[in-house]
């Protein structure tokens, strides 16, 4: 089993909808878990960090699940803009310095 | 306020030659780090710098090796390419607390070719 899984889509909505995707992760040990967000040939930029229950700014909605170990992102009124490929990172914060990094989900957003 | 510079942003070597990747941050960030993607496979580990003065092997550092030069710069040095180590290489920074480790700010990337 990954480390980090990710269901690598696509997702293909129309603008204006709400998608979510979820990311697992293995090691219940983790302690800090991160969104990022990748254009094509693009370096990926962070999104949202995720400490505790949740996150929320603005359309983004992150939230972790302990027990079942994973996290989600919900993009609600999701724009043309939002088309990208959506990273899941998990840090076991022993050391804080092995981020593992799922594969990613492309989402494309459609008028 | 420039970030995480890489250089080059393209490179293609010949199997067997070397070069070095350079990597530098303006955000006083201690820990730095060297991730290669490939598709399918996600970012994978390279190596990384904790600190000044400090480098430890990731997931994959067979074939490179790293020097922490200074608080702001972080090089990766391929000493004899092979084709398998065709892919895009990332650097990144972030500061780590006590409790928790922030996240990345990565640099554009070096697409590298080995033929």
């Amino acid at each position: 089993r990954k480390e980090v899984e990710q269901d690598p889509g696509p997702f293909n909505v129309p603008e204006g909808a709400t998608v979510a995707f979820n990311c697992t992760y293995s090691n219940s040990a983790s302690q800090s878990f991160f969104w990022y967000r990748q254009d094509c040939r693009k370096e990926p930029k962070l999104l949202m960090s995720v400490y505790s229950s949740g996150n929320e700014d603005g359309r983004f909605t992150a939230q972790l699940n302990r027990a079942s170990q994973y996290i989600s992102l919900l993009i609600r009124d999701s724009k043309l803009s939002d088309s990208a490929t959506y990273l899941c990172a998990v840090n076991l914060n022993t050391g804080g310095f092995k981020t593992i990094f799922g594969a990613g989900t492309r989402l494309f957003v459609k008028a | 306020n420039a970030g995480v510079t890489q250089t080059p942003k393209f490179q293609v070597l010949k199997t067997g030659q070397s070069m070095t990747l350079q990597c530098a941050q303006d955000m006083n960030h201690n820990s730095m780090y060297w991730y290669r993607q490939d598709p399918g496979m996600g970012l994978r580990l390279i190596y990384y710098s904790a600190s000044e003065g400090t480098t430890d092997k990731g997931e994959v550092p067979n074939g490179y090796n790293v020097s922490r030069l200074n608080k702001r710069e972080f090089s990766l040095r391929l000493e004899s390419a092979a084709p398998s180590q065709t892919s895009v290489y990332f650097c990144a920074s972030n500061d780590v607390g006590a409790r928790k480790s922030y996240g990345y700010t990565f640099g554009s990337g070096t697409r590298l070719t080995v033929v």
